[in-house]
C-alpha cells in the first residue's frame, strides 16, 4: 500500500472557476477526512465519510463546497465559484473505524491558489 | 466542544539539547491525544498517540509524551534534538464518542541551531 494519495499536488485557478481534488485513502481504511490548512494554522476539519456515507460537515463548509465518496473508495472535494479566501492546503486523511486512537494517515495535500 | 492550545508559536533549540513542546487540551472526558509533525509543503505524520493505559507514551524518532489529566496537558519531549527534527509540530485531540474527528492546535515551529 502506498499510503494516502492526493491529486493534484498544486492547483492555481482564477477566481470564480470550479476546482476538484481527489483523494485515494489506504485501501483497508473505511473512514476518510478532509481538512483545510492555512498558513500559520493547524488543520481545520471540513467533513468526513464512513464508507460512502458523509457523516459530518463543518459549518466552515459553505454551499460552494461538496464532497463525495462513491463506493466508499476514493473521494473528491469540489469547490465551486472559487474565492481568494479558498486559497489553502487541502489535506485528506484516512483511518479505520473503531481504532481512532490509532490516529490518521495523511496525504501530502493539495495546495490551492486562487488568483 | 474540544479544543487544543499550543502556547509556543516558535521554539529554537541547539542541536543535542533537550526539547519540550507544550500542549493543553479541553475535553469533557478522557480524550484521544496525538502529536503530528509536518515538514514544509508536506502532509502530517503521526509521531505518537495516547488512548489508554500508561500515561507516558513512546513514539517514532525518539519522541515521547506524557498525559497529565490533572493539568489537561500532553507535552512532547525529546532528550536530544537532531537538525532533522526542525519542522512544525501539531497536537490534536480526538473524541472517544466514535466521531472520529480530531481538533488540532495551531502548531509550534521548531528551529534547530547547529
Amino acid at each position: 500500500d502506498t499510503g494516502v494519495s492526493q491529486d493534484p499536488r498544486h492547483k492555481i485557478t482564477k477566481r470564480g472557476q470550479n476546482v476538484t481534488f481527489r483523494c485515494d485513502p489506504i485501501s483497508e481504511h473505511n473512514r476518510l477526512y478532509w481538512y483545510r490548512q492555512t498558513l500559520g494554522q493547524g488543520p481545520e476539519f471540513l467533513t468526513y465519510f464512513q464508507n460512502e456515507a458523509q457523516l459530518e460537515k463543518s459549518r466552515l463548509l459553505s454551499d460552494r463546497f461538496s464532497a463525495e465518496r462513491p463506493k466508499g473508495s476514493f473521494s473528491t472535494l469540489e469547490i465551486q465559484r472559487t474565492e481568494q479566501g479558498d486559497s489553502a492546503m487541502y489535506l485528506c486523511a484516512s483511518s479505520l473505524q473503531g481504532v481512532e486512537g490509532y490516529g490518521y494517515t495523511f496525504g501530502s495535500g493539495t495546495r490551492l491558489t486562487v488568483v | 466542544a474540544q479544543s487544543v492550545t499550543q502556547p509556543d508559536i516558535h521554539i529554537t533549540v541547539s542541536e543535542g539539547a533537550s526539547l519540550e513542546l507544550r500542549c493543553n487540551y479541553s475535553y469533557g472526558a478522557t480524550p484521544y491525544l496525538f502529536w503530528y509533525v509536518q515538514s514544509p509543503g508536506q502532509g502530517l505524520q503521526l509521531l505518537l498517540k495516547y488512548f489508554s493505559g500508561d500515561t507516558l507514551v513512546q513514539g517514532i524518532k525518539g519522541f515521547e509524551a506524557e498525559f497529565k489529566r490533572s493539568q489537561s496537558s500532553f507535552n512532547l519531549r525529546k532528550p536530544s534534538v537532531h537538525w532533522s527534527d526542525a519542522a512544525e509540530y501539531f497536537c490534536a485531540v480526538g473524541a472517544r464518542a466514535n466521531a472520529g474527528k480530531s481538533t488540532f492546535g495551531d502548531g509550534t515551529t521548531l528551529t534547530v541551531k547547529p
